[in-house]
């Protein structure tokens, strides 16, 4: 069975532009959650889809970023305009019922010059 | 603010050592999980504890949850050099939120 998988795993953009993370979870996983890392923090909790649904997004740190799980599949996260504080490590995890076990993807590291 | 305390931030040990990782809060969780990271990729799960002052065992790791659901600790026995790695904590609430420790980075030497 696939685990999740992250889309890109590196990306280097400038302030200013816009990049977009892809997050495929495990098939037939319901739960798919985003968290961030920024470099020396704890990884902290952006958002939960339950399928295509938000039920939490009170992570999310400001407007210029916008989470969606078009068909409750996968999940995008874009950053736009991107800004230096943006950098970091985005995960994504995926598990099969609420309270389940979450299986976290590899991380796509974000670097905003 | 930090939820969750975790020390030591570092620890180098020789192999065959014993060590203890704490993960320490002032709230209360309803469960904690205890998570292992090695470098490109993500948190992988070790064990999950939920009654308060439940032990768990995982060969030679010991994972213990506080009486009060507020800290826990991680020791392991006779370390190998394949426990190298981020150990990090997170704590379960009400309103479904994880909240993760800043982690413990351990390096055990040959």
């Amino acid at each position: 069975e696939a685990g999740v998988t992250q889309f890109p795993s590196h990306s280097v953009i400038e302030k200013g532009q816009t990049v977009t993370l892809r997050c495929d979870p495990i098939s037939g996983h319901d739960n798919l959650y985003w968290y961030r890392r920024v470099m020396g923090k704890e990884i902290k909790f952006l958002l939960h889809f339950v399928k295509e649904s938000k039920q939490d997004e009170s992570g999310m740190p400001n407007n210029r970023f916008l989470a969606e799980r078009t068909g409750g599949t996968y999940s995008t996260l874009k950053v736009q305009p991107a800004e230096l504080e943006d950098s970091g490590v985005y995960f994504c995890a995926s598990s099969l019922n609420l309270g389940n076990t979450q299986y976290f993807g590899p991380g796509t590291r974000l670097t905003v010059l | 603010t930090q939820l969750l305390e975790q020390s030591p931030q570092f620890l180098s040990i020789q192999e065959g050592e014993n060590l203890t990782v704490y993960c320490n809060s002032s709230s209360v969780f309803s469960s904690l999980q205890w998570y292992r990271q090695e470098p490109g990729e993500g948190p992988v799960l070790l064990v999950t504890v939920v009654t308060g002052g439940e032990v768990k065992k995982l060969k030679r790791l010991t994972f213990q949850f506080g009486d009060a659901r507020k800290d826990s600790s991680l020791h392991i026995t006779a370390a190998q050099t394949g426990d190298t790695g981020l150990y990090l904590c997170a704590g379960f609430r009400p309103g479904n939120q994880f909240y993760f420790g800043t982690g413990t980075s351990l390096t055990v030497i040959p």
